[in-house]
């Protein structure tokens, strides 16, 4: 079974470019999850869906970020203008939410991730 | 605020040399405490759940074990191949989302 797929794998932009990232998470999964990851932060999360709407984007740092999830399937991150302090690995990450055991101990939410995009942007 | 500290940031030790990670958080209610292994350019690989003090999950030559406060990741006679970034995560009551730690680095020298 294909796990959480991620493209590109590396992103090299100059400042002030769009670009766009892509996630399809795990065939079954109902959530989504966008992290990004640096050295001097760690993983922090930007935005998650539950079947496919966005439950909580706090994390987004500003408005140049947005996610989209037209499908199940299929989630993009697009920074639009990029700034080098952008540059950072984003992980996509998917789960399966028991929506039937809300909160309770047997509903399973490990997150499993995909492989990341390393973005630099220049 | 809710807050994930992992110790010691890096760990070096010899083959077969047995030691233990902590994670220590500061939440107001735990729902779930995650174990994940990060090999460098590879996504966090999930290796463990943890939900309630006292409880206990073991995988090869880890175990992960869970107070009210802290968890700890105990590596027994590790292998060189151990060597990775361990990171643990918390899920708070009534939230979905996980708060990582930032790590430890281990690395297991033949």
């Amino acid at each position: 079974d294909a796990g959480v797929i991620q493209s590109p794998r590396h992103e090299v932009t100059e400042m002030g470019q769009e670009v766009t990232l892509r996630c399809k998470p795990i065939s079954g999964h109902n959530s989504l999850f966008w992290y990004r990851q640096t050295m001097m932060r760690g993983l922090e999360l930007l935005i998650y869906f539950n079947n496919n709407v966005p439950i909580d984007d706090s994390g987004m740092p500003e408005d140049r970020f947005s996610a989209k999830m037209p499908n199940a399937s299929f989630s993009t991150l697009k920074i639009q203008p990029s700034e080098p302090r952008d540059s950072a690995v984003y992980f996509c990450a998917s789960s399966f939410r028991d929506l039937g055991l809300a909160g309770g101990r047997l509903a399973r939410h490990e997150q499993y991730f995909g492989p990341g995009t390393r973005l630099t942007v220049t | 605020e809710d807050q994930v500290t992992q110790s010691p940031e890096a760990l070096r030790l010899q083959e077969g040399e047995s030691s233990s990670l902590n994670c220590s958080y500061t939440v107001s209610g735990l729902r779930g405490l995650f174990w994940y292994r990060q090999d460098p350019g590879k996504g966090p690989e999930f290796l463990f759940t943890l939900y309630s003090a006292g409880e206990e999950k073991e995988k090869e030559r880890l175990k992960a074990t869970l107070t009210k406060k802290e968890s700890f990741l105990h590596i027994t006679a590790p292998k060189p191949e151990d060597s990775a970034t361990y990171l643990c995560a918390v899920q708070f009551q009534g939230a979905q989302k996980l708060v990582f730690g930032q790590g430890t680095r281990l690395t297991i020298n033949p």
